[in-house]
């Protein structure tokens, strides 16, 4: 257990469907990450949340769509997703305040396959 | 803009042998550095962090890593691997921003 949940764990769908990701964290932490990882590249950064504001956009196509109701939680929002889109969807959080700040601690991801 | 470099990709080893895995950053003020492992179908958890303080930093299962300011770099070491060290080891650094950045990663493979 890192206190960080992300459902579901894995998740089948097609190009036309639309689902969500979820992350829960129970740290406390004000910051919120969702990273992409796919085999043979690089964590990709895809938004950072910090107190419930987007502060980061990296580039990610708008069929995905974040969402931060709250501090505790973090939505993914997919749609008309393609195939390469397939990977290991991560959520973090982190504190990012003055001398608290924390390492991000990483929720176990979402194994999504795009048929 | 802050980076990160793994030079090895692929490492394998016998059990016993020495680990040293390579990482290198770019970015020109203070940072703070973390090694995260991956074992296979698990999440990403830390090995160890330097915020501040003693350049040699001790982690969990006997990994220790040094931060060399001069040469940018914070090597990850093990004086002695076993089996259940294989997994995947990511580099990350933090820079001005407090998001981290991470490397490509070492698939460390250790033979029994």
């Amino acid at each position: 257990e890192t206190g960080v949940t992300q459902t579901p764990r894995h998740l089948v769908m097609g190009m036309t469907n639309k689902k969500s990701l979820k992350c829960e964290q129970h740290l406390g932490h004000n910051a919120m990450y969702w990273y992409k990882q796919s085999a043979k590249k690089p964590l990709e950064l895809m938004f950072v949340y910090s107190l419930e504001e987007r502060v980061e956009n990296n580039s990610v196509p708008s069929r995905f769509s974040p969402e931060c109701p709250n501090s505790s939680h973090l939505f993914l929002h997919l749609h008309t997703l393609q195939p390469e889109d397939s990977a290991l969807y991560l959520c973090a959080s982190s504190q990012d305040m003055g001398t608290g700040k924390t390492e991000a601690f990483f929720g176990q991801g979402t194994r999504l396959t795009v048929v | 803009a802050q980076s990160v470099s793994q030079h090895n990709h692929h490492v394998i080893l016998s059990e016993a042998a020495s680990l040293e895995l390579g990482c290198n950053y770019s970015y020109g003020g203070t940072v703070n550095l973390f090694w995260y492992v991956q074992y296979p179908g698990q999440h990403l958890q830390l090995l160890l962090k330097y915020f501040s303080g003693d350049p040699l930093v001790k982690g969990i299962k006997g990994f220790e890593a040094e931060f060399i300011k001069s040469k940018f770099s914070f090597n990850l070491r093990k004086p002695s691997v076993q089996w259940s060290d294989t997994a995947e080891y990511f580099c990350a650094v933090r820079g001005g921003s407090y998001i981290p950045t991470f490397g490509r990663g070492t698939s460390l493979i250790v033979h029994p």
